[in-house]
């Protein structure tokens, strides 16, 4: 079964506009950790934000925040404010906890484009 | 610039050849891990060390092994390369709430 599962192979986003990139996982580690990567055209893994499991309050860093759903088991990233530079793939990852040897593992992907 | 260093960032192999690839980082993080990603699609976790002295399989081990020298560096050998091992290999580190990615390693054998 598919630990980190991104549903959204692509999305298009008008530029100045927010958007939601969708991010499930499974695990049954209680511990356990979620960030979102952003990979540009030029290859390299930007690291955007991160979320524990015992985090009470959702993360933000700047425009990125994430809106983690525990019961749901869900951890999307909210982008506002799209600009250009937005465009690329972002990957949303698990961490999860000594019950699985800290493996950190990723979905498959979303493509960004955002629009002018 | 501090972080995690790969080498090399290009390769060239032929099918039967050994390489192997090195990662570092100097963040003082305990775990690491070798990733591979196929064009459109995500990585994929090959091996991994969640501490100095200790490694793991990951999804795609096959192929495969590492060496935790210390807690700076975890390197990827390829013993005999195959065509469906040409990739790029992202090395990375982490420690509690930081995970930071190499450059990454472009592999092709031919």
């Amino acid at each position: 079964a598919q630990k980190i599962t991104q549903t959204q192979p692509g999305m298009f986003v008008q530029e100045k506009e927010a958007v939601t990139l969708d991010c499930t996982y499974d695990t049954s580690d209680p511990s356990y950790g979620l960030f979102w990567y952003k990979q540009p055209s030029s290859g390299e893994m930007i690291f955007l934000i991160y979320q524990g499991s015992y985090d009470q309050q959702n993360a933000t860093e700047g425009r990125y925040s994430l809106n983690f759903q525990k019961a749901r088991k869900s951890a999307n990233l909210v982008i506002s404010a799209s600009q250009l530079g937005d465009s690329a793939m972002y990957f949303c990852a698990m961490r999860e906890g000594r019950n699985a040897g800290n493996m950190l593992t990723f979905g498959g992907g979303t493509r960004l484009m955002v629009k002018p | 610039n501090a972080g995690v260093t790969q080498t090399p960032k290009f390769q060239v192999l032929k099918t039967g050849q050994s390489m192997t690839l090195q990662c570092a980082q100097d963040m003082n993080h305990n775990s690491m891990y070798w990733y591979r990603q196929d064009p459109g699609m995500g990585l994929r976790l090959i091996y991994y060390s969640a501490s100095e002295g200790t490694t793991d399989k990951g999804e795609v081990p096959n192929g495969y092994n590492v060496s935790r020298l210390n807690k700076r560096e975890f390197s990827l050998r390829l013993e005999s390369a195959a065509p469906s091992q040409t990739s790029v290999y992202f090395c990375a580190s982490r420690f509690g709430t930081e995970a930071f990615f190499g450059q990454g390693t472009r592999l092709t054998v031919v």
